[in-house]
């Protein structure tokens, strides 16, 4: 069975500095991954996703996430934390054949000045 | 540009009502999702829907209906609500996977 591991349940970063988030996934064949950001009240919105071709990959809003198949992770990167980054950031796992994703139980990201 | 529309917003039942939430999507997608999301539990399949007519069972289905009448319309209903029922539901579409999901923005349920 596939699942996804998001060891840190809350980080808090100051504003300006790097963010790193970690998510490993256990699943036998190449996965697609998938990170999602919830803000508060708010449904999730697709920041990047991984289907194949080059391992590291831009999204929205200055992320990127590389996948590593000998560490089964798929750790999401920002170089420069806004205020406006704090959220909630899932990470999710889907392979062919499934007809749905896999979430990770997510990581509440704090910023502060 | 309405994406994903989730009604209602909000809303408080006791045990044993009943309810359905609705769940509407403007994108001609064929796939859609209910999942429940609770706290440090990340969120949970509830049932699926590939096309019209049909529905799928999820992780947690137990004590949940759904129905997918027209495509692009995918209802949720609980039918004797309980406490243990009390979550965040989101609905979801999305094309043949693996394609991303589309949210919607949430329903809060409480059971009392």
């Amino acid at each position: 069975a596939q699942s996804v591991t998001q060891p840190d349940i809350h980080i808090t970063v100051s504003e300006g500095a790097s963010l790193e988030l970690r998510c490993n996934y256990s699943y036998g064949a190449t996965p697609y991954l998938f990170w999602y950001v919830q803000s508060p009240g708010q449904g999730l919105q697709l920041l990047l996703k991984y289907f194949s071709g080059d391992t590291l990959v831009q999204g929205i809003k200055g992320f990127e996430a590389e996948f590593k198949r000998s560490q089964s992770s798929f750790n999401l990167r920002k170089p420069s934390v806004h205020w406006s980054d704090a959220a909630e950031y899932f990470c999710a796992v889907g392979r062919t054949g499934a007809n749905n994703l896999f979430f990770g139980t997510g990581t509440r990201l704090t910023v502060i000045p | 540009n309405a994406g994903v529309t989730q009604t209602p917003k909000f809303r408080v039942l006791k045990t044993g009502q009943s309810m359905t939430l609705l769940c509407a999507q403007d994108m001609n997608h064929e796939y859609m999702y209910w999942y429940r999301q609770d706290p440090g539990m990340g969120l949970r399949l509830i049932h699926y829907s590939v096309g019209e007519g049909t529905t799928a069972k999820g992780e947690v289905p137990d004590g949940y209906n759904v129905s997918r009448l027209k495509k692009q319309n995918f209802l949720l209903g609980l039918e004797s609500a309980a406490p243990s029922q009390t979550s965040v539901y989101f609905c979801a579409s999305s094309s043949a996977p693996p394609s991303s999901l589309h949210f919607g923005n949430g329903t809060r349920l409480t059971v009392t």
